[in-house]
């Protein structure tokens, strides 16, 4: 299994307070990437980085920060959590080889996120 | 239209059966693909990648038809443990560009 972790796994909030999950592969990577999961959505891509500083947003990034200062760490960040933003968050990982073994992504164990 | 689209399911089965999962893709750029599984409350686990001329692992069959869009997995011998749903994924653009499209998934029941 891919070296990801996450943290914290479970977390309820409330409202309006900030939220930072992190993310953590001992890969040594150069792509990391968060998801949300919900029903009847499927997987949907918030942001991503490609290195050291160099993020930038996917398909439902509005209300969520990224910021990566090191290779093993990807942090995502709900400035003011909304209820819309209960879900699962999934942090994966992408080889910086060539062709398929880039392409594919490994997944972390996911963060679970209540929002009251 | 949702770029990766397929049928939820459930698909129930007994222990033995053969199964085949179906994915359809609008994007004709696309260069990548593959299956991922994921059981209940995991995160997502790749299965398999798809290539243009069939690949097999196991009792796993992947095949994809380019012209058509279309993307197959069929499961032979069907297992209990093999109960998860099963996500066809398929990358957006030319190029490595990284970006994922993941269907909703397709939940097979594998039965006694």
């Amino acid at each position: 299994d891919a070296g990801i972790t996450q943290s914290p796994r479970h977390k309820v909030t409330e409202t309006g307070t900030p939220v930072t999950l992190r993310c953590h592969q001992t890969e040594n990577h150069r792509y990391m990437y968060w998801y949300r999961q919900d029903p009847g959505h499927g997987l949907r891509l918030i942001h991503y980085s490609y290195g050291v500083k160099d993020t930038d947003k996917g398909e439902v990034s509005d209300g969520y920060s990224v910021s990566r200062s090191k290779t093993e760490d990807f942090l995502l960040t709900l400035e003011s959590a909304t209820s819309s933003q209960t879900s699962v968050y999934f942090c994966a990982i992408s080889e910086s080889g060539r062709g398929e073994r880039r392409i594919a992504q490994y997944f972390g164990p996911g963060t679970r996120l209540t929002v009251l | 239209r949702k770029e990766v689209e397929q049928d939820p399911g459930p698909f129930n089965v007994p222990e033995g059966a053969t199964v085949a999962f179906n994915c359809t893709y609008s994007n004709s750029a696309s260069q990548s693909f593959f299956w991922y599984r994921q059981d209940c409350r995991k995160e997502p686990k790749l299965l398999m990648s798809v290539y243009s001329s069939g690949n097999e692992d196991g009792r796993f069959t992947a095949q994809l038809n380019r012209a058509s869009q279309y993307i197959s997995l069929l499961i032979r011998d069907s297992k209990l443990s093999d109960s998860a749903t099963y996500l066809c994924v398929v990358n957006r653009g030319s190029g490595n560009t990284g970006k994922l499209i993941f269907g909703q998934g397709t939940t097979l029941q594998v039965k006694p």
